[in-house]
C-alpha cells in the first residue's frame, strides 16, 4: 500500500519570500509524484508531476520539485510568492504499474501574507 | 478542451434522501474517476472506469453508493438514504489512461447532509 505525509498543516509566509512545502511517501514499488493547488471551493489543478528522469521537474506558477528516491521525498519549492498562492497544496503518488488511482497527503494550507 | 464540468456544484439535502451527481470529462478521456474530500483531508479514491467498465472501488464506497458511466461518456455517482456522514465535496477526475497517466479534476460537487 502507498502513504503520503505531509508533515506541515500549514505554512505561514511573507510575499517574495521563498517557500517549501514537504512531503514524503511510501511504497513498495516505483512510484508517479504529483502536486496538486486547490484554490477555495474548486477542485484540484496539477502543478507538476515526476514520472521519470530527470529528479528536478518544473511545473506552473514558478513552482519546482525535487523527487529524492533515498529519502523518499518530493518537496515543492517557489523561489519567491506572492499573495495569490494562497492555497491548499496536495501531494500525491499512483502506481506506475496501475497508473489508477491517486493517493493524496492531508493537504498544507500555504498562507502568504503582505 | 472545456475540462472536467459537475454538476450541480453544490447540493444541500435531508438525511434520508436520494442524491445523484454528474459528471462530463474531457472529451476523449477513456477514464474516469470519483475522489471523496472531507474538511481538512485530501481527496480519497472511490472509483473508477475505463469507458464504461467498472474496473476498481474502494471500501468507502458501502452499498448506499452506486456509480454508472453508460456509455463511457458522462457519469453519475448516486448516494442512497444520505447520512450525515456524507456529507464531502465530491470530485471527479478524467485521464486519457495511457501510461503515463494524469488526472485532471472538475470543481467538485459540494453536499450538505442536514
Amino acid at each position: 500500500a502507498q502513504s503520503v505525509t505531509q508533515l506541515d498543516s500549514q505554512v505561514p509566509v511573507f510575499e517574495e519570500a521563498p517557500v517549501e512545502l514537504r512531503c514524503n511517501y511510501s511504497s513498495s514499488v516505483s512510484v508517479y509524484l504529483f502536486w496538486y493547488v486547490q484554490y477555495p471551493n474548486q477542485g484540484l489543478q496539477l502543478l507538476l508531476k515526476y514520472l521519470s528522469g530527470s529528479t528536478l521537474v518544473k511545473g506552473i506558477n514558478g513552482f519546482e520539485a525535487e523527487f529524492n528516491k533515498s529519502q523518499t521525498s518530493f518537496h515543492l519549492r517557489k523561489p519567491s510568492v506572492h499573495i495569490s498562492d494562497t492555497a491548499e497544496y496536495f501531494c500525491a503518488v499512483s502506481d506506475p504499474g496501475t497508473a489508477s488511482k491517486l493517493t493524496f497527503g492531508t493537504g498544507t494550507r500555504l498562507q502568504v501574507t503582505l | 478542451d472545456t475540462g472536467v464540468s459537475q454538476d450541480p456544484r453544490h447540493k444541500i439535502t435531508k438525511r434520508g434522501q436520494n442524491v445523484t451527481f454528474r459528471c462530463d470529462p474531457i472529451s476523449e478521456h477513456n477514464r474516469l474517476y470519483w475522489y471523496r474530500q472531507t474538511l481538512g483531508q485530501g481527496p480519497e479514491f472511490l472509483t473508477y472506469f475505463q469507458n464504461e467498465a467498472q474496473l476498481e472501488k474502494s471500501r468507502l464506497l458501502s452499498d448506499r453508493f452506486s456509480a454508472e458511466r453508460p456509455k463511457g461518456s458522462f457519469s453519475t455517482l448516486e448516494i442512497q438514504r444520505t447520512e450525515q456522514g456524507d456529507s464531502a465535496m465530491y470530485l471527479c477526475a478524467s485521464s486519457l489512461g495511457l501510461a503515463p497517466d494524469t488526472q485532471y479534476f472538475g470543481p467538485g460537487t459540494r453536499l450538505t447532509v442536514l
